[in-house]
């Protein structure tokens, strides 16, 4: 079975360091990963995705992520934060037995100091 | 036309109402969703459709009721619902049965149920 943790309810940094947004996932076959990232009221909105091509996958607005398959990981980062990255990211997982079915993470809010 | 909309963005009805959410998209995608997120949670899945038949029903309840009149269409009609339904609905699509190529999400429709 799929599952995806999410390893921090908030993260807090300030404006200009770097962004890191943890996420590990368990799946017995190759996953695919995704990113998803929900400002306040509003809908999802894909960053980046994994689909068993290049590990390090680079994403909209300067994020990227590794997957590491040795540390069933997926971290989200992006190495300066901005103002505007304050909001809710969600961590996915595809299901692998049923094609339609995402598995969320329980989403990390990041905030961001000025 | 990347986006998929949806109408209204609010709305407020009371427990004897009846009212539809829309949701429409131009992409060409043939597979739509219907999600409920409550606040501070992931999403989670109602409904899903592929070429306008409906492939997945999460034992959602019966004043729930999805209908797909075309494929860039997608309804979710309300009836006789609780205050406990209050969330945000989103909708989203992707092209047709293989999911890793992400969701594209609405910016959803707040229920509020009196």
């Amino acid at each position: 079975a799929q599952s995806v943790t999410q390893l921090d309810s908030h993260v807090s940094v300030s404006e200009g360091t770097p962004v890191l947004l943890r996420c590990n996932y368990s799946s017995s076959y190759s996953p695919s990963l995704f990113w998803y990232v929900q400002h306040p009221n509003k809908g999802l909105q894909l960053l980046l995705k994994y689909t068993s091509a290049a590990t390090l996958v680079k994403g909209i607005n300067g994020f990227e992520a590794e997957f590491k398959k040795s540390e069933t990981s997926f971290h989200l980062t992006k190495p300066s934060a901005h103002m505007s990255d304050a909001a809710e990211y969600f961590c996915v997982v595809r299901r692998t037995s049923g094609t339609y079915k995402y598995i969320f993470g329980t989403g990390t809010r990041l905030k961001v100091l000025a | 036309d990347t986006e998929v909309t949806q109408t209204p963005k609010h709305l407020v009805m009371g427990m004897t109402n009846k009212k539809s959410l829309k949701c429409e998209q131009h992409m060409g995608h043939r597979a739509m969703y219907w999600y409920k997120q409550k606040a501070k949670k992931p999403p989670e899945l109602m409904f899903v459709y592929s070429y306008e038949k409906l492939s997945i029903n999460e034992s959602v309840p019966s004043r729930f009721s999805p209908e797909c009149p075309n494929s860039s269409l997608l309804n979710l009609h309300l009836h006789a619902l609780q205050p406990e339904d209050s969330a945000l609905y989103l909708c989203a699509s992707s092209q047709g049965r293989v999911v890793h190529y992400g969701y594209t999400f609405g910016s959803g429709t707040r229920l509020t149920v009196v």
